[in-house]
């Protein structure tokens, strides 16, 4: 079946620095990958919609200047935190759909920890 | 605006217990419906999904779950709960169309003592 991949899967971080998470889809293309994030105890919020060759569409309250997506590729997309801070910790985790079915398959998750 | 009402943070059942997580969605359009089961530090594991077709949908690991349009429900149940079903489960409504995001309800804890 379908895989979607995330790496890495777990990274502590100092604050002010960047991270970069990627998202893979493994055996399908995907022209649109969707990044959520889930604090401890909570749900998952969707953050952004990623785009193959156009800009990443933003959930309202998500600042595109501090998660930064690029979908690079048909079966690529990444998510980079700028200057993060402790707040940011959280579990961030990708989907990408498979058109037929409209089943989305999720990554494993990247847990972020910021200190 | 499509949502997702799961009643219950925490459900808990003895093992050989009937399970029943509760949804209420809202949607303007006919909805697709998802279970997804997440143990701890993990990603999301399909249970099942409605897509337009029977309304009784039997998943993974023994769970099924009913659409019912006149009360906007899709209840996730099983009949006999096992110590491995104890994780967070995650009722989703998107609006049909292919590579549309999902909206999540806020979990569902479900707890299961011997």
């Amino acid at each position: 079946g379908a895989v979607v991949s995330q790496h890495p899967s777990r990274v502590i971080c100092k604050s002010g620095t960047s991270v970069k998470i990627e998202c893979r889809s493994l055996d399908f293309q995907a022209t649109t990958m969707f990044w959520y994030r889930q604090f401890p105890k909570q749900s998952l919020m969707l953050m952004a919609t990623s785009n193959e060759g156009s800009k990443a569409t933003y959930e309202q309250g998500v600042e595109k200047d501090k998660f930064l997506i690029n979908h690079a590729s048909l079966t690529l997309s990444t998510l980079t935190v700028t200057s993060a801070h402790p707040e940011d910790s959280s579990f961030y985790i990708c989907s990408a759909p498979r058109t037929s079915g409209n089943e989305q398959f999720f990554g494993p998750g990247t847990r972020l920890t910021v200190l | 605006a499509q949502s997702v009402t799961q009643l219950g943070s925490h459900v808990s059942v003895s093992e050989g217990a009937l399970v029943l997580l509760r949804c209420n969605y809202s949607s303007s359009v006919p909805p697709y419906l998802f279970w997804y089961v997440q143990y701890p530090n993990q990603g999301l594991q399909l249970l099942l999904k409605y897509t337009s077709a029977a309304t009784l949908v039997k998943g993974i690991n023994g769970f099924e779950a009913e659409f019912k349009k006149s009360e906007t429900s899709f209840h996730l149940t099983k009949p006999s709960a096992h110590m491995s079903d104890a994780a967070e489960y995650f009722c989703a409504v998107s609006e049909g169309q292919a590579g549309t995001a999902l909206i999540f309800g806020k979990g569902t804890t479900l707890s299961v003592s011997s």
